[in-house]
C-alpha cells in the first residue's frame, strides 16, 4: 500500500530554474494538499485542492503553481526558483471534507536554492 | 484566522516515565478538531491522536492521552511509558468545521533519555 508518494526526496536548484515537485496517491482521496515546512517551525499550505480540476491557495502560494488534472496527481510547480524557497516540502491527501478524517502526509521532498 | 501555539520548543523525559507536551489555540468556531502528530527523524507525519471539540471526553490512544480544556482553548499530549521510540517532533494541529486546512504550532522536539 504506496500511500502518498512524492519524487524527488532531495534537490538543489540554482536560482531562477523551475522545477515541478510530483505527488501521487493511490487510496482515491479527492482532497490533496501541499505544505512547504521551513527549519524548527511548522507545516504551512502552499495551495490545495477538493478535486480534480479544482485548486485553490493556502497561506503561503506566492512562487508556487499547482494543477490537478486526475484525483491521484497534485504537482507543485516553481517558476522562478528562490532561495526563500529552500524548504521541506509535504504532500498530503485525506478521504473527504470530513473534518476528523486525518490526512497522509508523503515523505517529504528537500529542497535547496543556491 | 486561527492560531495553534506550542510554548515548549524542546523537552526531555525519562524512559518510561510521563510527559505532558502543551498546545494552546486560538478560534471563535464552537465546533472544530485538533489533532496531534509526531515527527521522527524520518520525516514521515504520523498521525498520533484527534479530538472533536463537540466531544468533552478526551481521546486516548494507548500510551497517549489528551487534556482538552475547550474553555481555556487548550489541548496537551500525555505520553506515559514513555518509550526511545517517542522521540520526535510533535506537532498540534488545529481544522475548523467547513475548512480543509490544518493549521499547525511550532513544533515541540521531545528527548526520551534511556
Amino acid at each position: 500500500n504506496a500511500g502518498v508518494t512524492q519524487t524527488p526526496k532531495f534537490r538543489i536548484l540554482k536560482i531562477g530554474q523551475s522545477m515541478t515537485l510530483q505527488c501521487t496517491q493511490d487510496m482515491n482521496h479527492n482532497y490533496m494538499y501541499w505544505y512547504r515546512q521551513d527549519p524548527g517551525m511548522g507545516l504551512k499550505l502552499i495551495y490545495y485542492s477538493v478535486g480534480a480540476g479544482i485548486t485553490d491557495k493556502g497561506e503561503v502560494p506566492n512562487g508556487y503553481n499547482v494543477s490537478r488534472s486526475t484525483t491521484e496527481d497534485f504537482p507543485l510547480r516553481l517558476e522562478l526558483a528562490a532561495p526563500s524557497q529552500t524548504s521541506v516540502y509535504f504532500c498530503a491527501s485525506s478521504w473527504d471534507r470530513t473534518p476528523n478524517q486525518p490526512q497522509h502526509f508523503g515523505d517529504g521532498t528537500r529542497l535547496s536554492i543556491l | 484566522a486561527q492560531t495553534v501555539t506550542q510554548s515548549q520548543p524542546e523537552m526531555s523525559v525519562q524512559e518510561a516515565e510521563t510527559v505532558t507536551l502543551s498546545c494552546t489555540y486560538d478560534t471563535s468556531e464552537s465546533d472544530y478538531y485538533l489533532f496531534w502528530y509526531k515527527q521522527p527523524p524520518s520525516r514521515q507525519m504520523i498521525l498520533v491522536i484527534r479530538q472533536e471539540a463537540y466531544k468533552q471526553q478526551n481521546a486516548t490512544e494507548n500510551r497517549f492521552s489528551v487534556n482538552f480544556q475547550k474553555a481555556a482553548k487548550s489541548f496537551s499530549l500525555k505520553i506515559s511509558d514513555s518509550q526511545l521510540g517517542d522521540a520526535a517532533m510533535y506537532f498540534c494541529a488545529y481544522r475548523g468545521p467547513y475548512g480543509n486546512k490544518l493549521v499547525f504550532g511550532a513544533g515541540t522536539i521531545l528527548r526520551v533519555k534511556s
